[in-house]
């Protein structure tokens, strides 16, 4: 079955430092993979999203992802975090049409 | 750009009362998503749409039931409400033929007391 994983439950990191979350999928062929974004009881904002081609993408503010397919990874990267950037963050993967969403990844900036 | 608009954006029931939800997709879009978060938790698929027609169906339980209607707005009806029913409830719309990304509003929050 399809699946996503975060393995990363709660990521803390200062201001200005460098981000990584990881998202790892399960799925037999390449899905359509995305991450989005939710703050505190708001919807989801769509960060970026891959479907084919270059394998570096760039999304909204500031935000990219790489997805590898020898991993069957896909994670998101932010060179310097603003404090806005506290949220839940979560990847998701669209093998048939419906989305399927990883745990999510709390994402704490600390001043 | 006209967004995906859901109502009511917050809704109190008491347990076995009924609440309906609605989803106004974004204009032209013919396919609609319907997925619960549970507090804490990830969103979870509960069916869609497309054309009017179900085109797939998830863990949605059978007390709750949804359409589609010609104006390709979506309706979720919740029956019998339990404490468990309690998350925020999202739609998302598409276009099928763009093959693009699906569009979420910003949610129903549901309570049952």
């Amino acid at each position: 079955a399809q699946s996503v994983t975060q393995p990363d439950i709660h990521i803390t990191v200062s201001e200005g430092a460098s981000l990584e979350l990881r998202c790892n999928y399960s799925y037999g062929a390449t899905p359509y993979l995305f991450w989005y974004v939710q703050s505190p009881g708001q919807g989801l904002q769509l960060l970026l999203k891959y479907f084919s081609g270059d394998t570096l993408v760039q999304g909204i503010k500031g935000f990219e992802a790489e997805f590898k397919r020898s991993q069957s990874s896909f994670n998101l990267r932010k060179p310097s975090v603003h404090w806005s950037d506290a949220a839940e963050y979560f990847c998701a993967v669209d093998p048939t049409g419906k989305l399927i969403f990883g745990q999510g990844t709390t994402l704490q900036v600390k001043p | 750009a006209a967004g995906v608009i859901q109502s009511p954006r917050h809704l109190i029931k008491e347990k076995r009362e009924t609440a309906t939800l609605k989803c106004y997709p974004i204009p032209r879009h013919d396919t609609v998503y319907w997925y619960q978060q549970g507090p804490g938790q990830d969103p979870q698929f509960l069916i869609s749409f497309y054309e009017k027609m179900q085109s797939d169906k998830g863990s949605i339980p059978d007390r709750f039931s949804a359409q589609q209607f010609s104006d390709y707005h979506s309706e979720l009806n919740m029956s019998s409400l339990e404490l468990g029913d309690s998350a925020l409830y999202f739609c998302a719309s598409s276009l099928a033929a763009s093959n693009t990304e699906a569009f979420f509003g910003q949610g129903t929050r549901l309570t049952v007391v």
